[in-house]
């Protein structure tokens, strides 16, 4: 069964250090999505992405955060200069257009990502 | 801002007992998806709810979504162990057309055998 995967599975970086986060989504699906989900705290949206440009971002994607999709395949997240607040799980998702799958939302397994 | 509050959040049952979680909102949502989630992994996928009123089933647990799309429940029948996990509801907001997911808290469930 198609999947999302997610590398590096855990990123430990120091303060200052950018980071960047890959994820494949499922093939064929159109729409991609970061979250991220802080120890012990809920799952809270961070960009949407569509026809290779953000459709929407939350107020925790500021101007240290960036998305990018380099080659049809990968979806990337990068974080220019990590604060020690950015230590989280971070979760790529994605969607299909497909009537069948219609607002199924799948994610993947996530990056732990540990800022020092 | 969209809500989605859930309760309990925490429940710890005996095997064989029967459960019901909720997932409750002031803001009507375009779909409603229900996740599994497990100690530092992904939140996993169980259903997706679209219409007002409509009720699933997936073996033991069945997914009700109210008429008004605002809220959601879940209920599992004669709990098993391997029941055991986070719970997640998550709402879609097809507005703007970008379709992100807005998430409760969560219930955690445990299932004693």
């Amino acid at each position: 069964e198609p999947e999302v995967t997610q590398t590096p599975s855990h990123q430990v970086t120091q303060m200052g250090q950018e980071v960047i986060l890959r994820c494949v989504p499922i093939s064929n699906h159109l729409y991609f999505y970061w979250y991220r989900q802080i120890l012990g705290q809920k799952v809270e949206f961070l960009v949407s992405f569509y026809n290779n440009e953000i459709s929407e971002k939350s107020e925790i994607f500021d101007d240290q955060f960036s998305v990018e999709r380099p080659d049809g395949s990968n979806f990337t997240l990068k974080i220019r200069s990590t604060k020690l607040e950015d230590s989280a799980m971070y979760f790529c998702a994605s969607r299909s257009t497909l009537q069948s799958s219609y607002n199924e939302q799948f994610f993947g397994p996530g990056t732990r990502l540990t800022v020092l | 801002t969209q809500l989605l509050e859930q309760s309990p959040q925490f429940l710890s049952i005996q095997e064989g007992e029967n459960l019901t979680v909720y997932c409750n909102s002031s803001s009507v949502f375009s779909s409603l998806q229900w996740y599994r989630q497990e100690p530092g992994e992904g939140p996993v996928l169980l259903v997706t709810v679209v219409t007002g009123g409509e009720v699933k089933k997936l073996k033991r647990l069945t997914f009700q979504f109210g008429d008004a799309r605002k809220d959601s429940s879940l209920h599992i029948t004669a709990a098993q162990p391997g029941d055991t996990g986070l719970y997640l509801c998550a709402g879609e907001n097809s507005g703007g057309s970008n379709y992100k997911l807005t998430f409760g808290k969560g219930t955690l469930l445990t299932v004693n055998p």
